[in-house]
């Protein structure tokens, strides 16, 4: 596709289960990144990956989250056992290379009840 | 980590009239990324400042990185309803976010 691809765009969960999170990035973006975005707050860095290299993990909130990225294609973003503080927009983005631009998907909107 | 700064926070502003926002940090940065966001989508790229001292221009925007490459500015001329968003900076090292800054032109 032409942009950044996430799904679902809505998800809504019980507490105490397991969440996966999707992101298609665009083709030969070599870089990934996810953040979460608390209601009405700014962006908080979760995790970026680059290439093969070993992701950059230091902004996981827990050891409930963890995410995957296969090659430079698809990442999953896996939230286990949610908290209700859990409840965000959680945003993708990838970009060319390091340092370049990053280009955003419309987000997965997680609410938990 | 280099950490960012943003503000004012929220800034409400009628049409037509002039603001300035700011991004800074005790760190130089190697380049900063001005983006925003409207509700509902992801942040979208604005502008890209690379050397101290640099200015750049989009239509009524304009972008100033400082001489020592640890703030920038985005100053807004006239401003729209169509301006009304969420102002975030970066740091392209490590692409943190700061707070951002939410605007909102009222008609």
């Amino acid at each position: 596709g032409a942009g950044v691809s996430q799904s679902p765009s809505n998800k809504v969960t019980e507490k105490g289960k397991d969440v996966e999170l999707r992101c298609d990035p665009i083709s030969g973006h070599t870089a990934l990144y996810w953040y979460r975005q608390r209601l009405g707050q700014g962006l908080e860095f979760l995790i970026y990956f680059q290439g093969n290299s070993a992701p950059d993990k230091s902004g996981l909130p827990s050891d409930r989250f963890s995410a995957e990225r296969t090659g430079e294609s698809v990442s999953t973003l896996t939230i286990q056992r949610t908290q209700q503080e859990d409840s965000a927009v959680y945003l993708c983005a990838s970009s060319a290379k390091r340092y370049s631009p990053l280009h955003f998907g419309n987000g997965t909107r997680l609410t938990v009840t | 980590t280099q950490l960012l700064e943003q503000s004012p926070q929220f800034l409400s502003i009628q049409e037509g009239e002039n603001l300035t926002v700011y991004c800074n940090s005790s760190s130089v940065f190697s380049s900063l990324q001005w983006y925003r966001q409207e509700p509902g989508e992801g942040p979208v790229l604005l502008v890209t400042v690379v050397t101290g001292g640099e200015v750049k221009k989009l239509k009524r925007l304009t972008f100033q990185f400082g001489d020592a490459r640890k703030d920038s500015s985005l100053h807004i001329t006239a401003a729209q309803p169509g301006d009304t968003g969420l102002y975030l900076c970066a740091g392209a090292y490590d692409m943190r976010f700061g707070a951002g800054t939410r605007l909102t032109v009222k008609p």
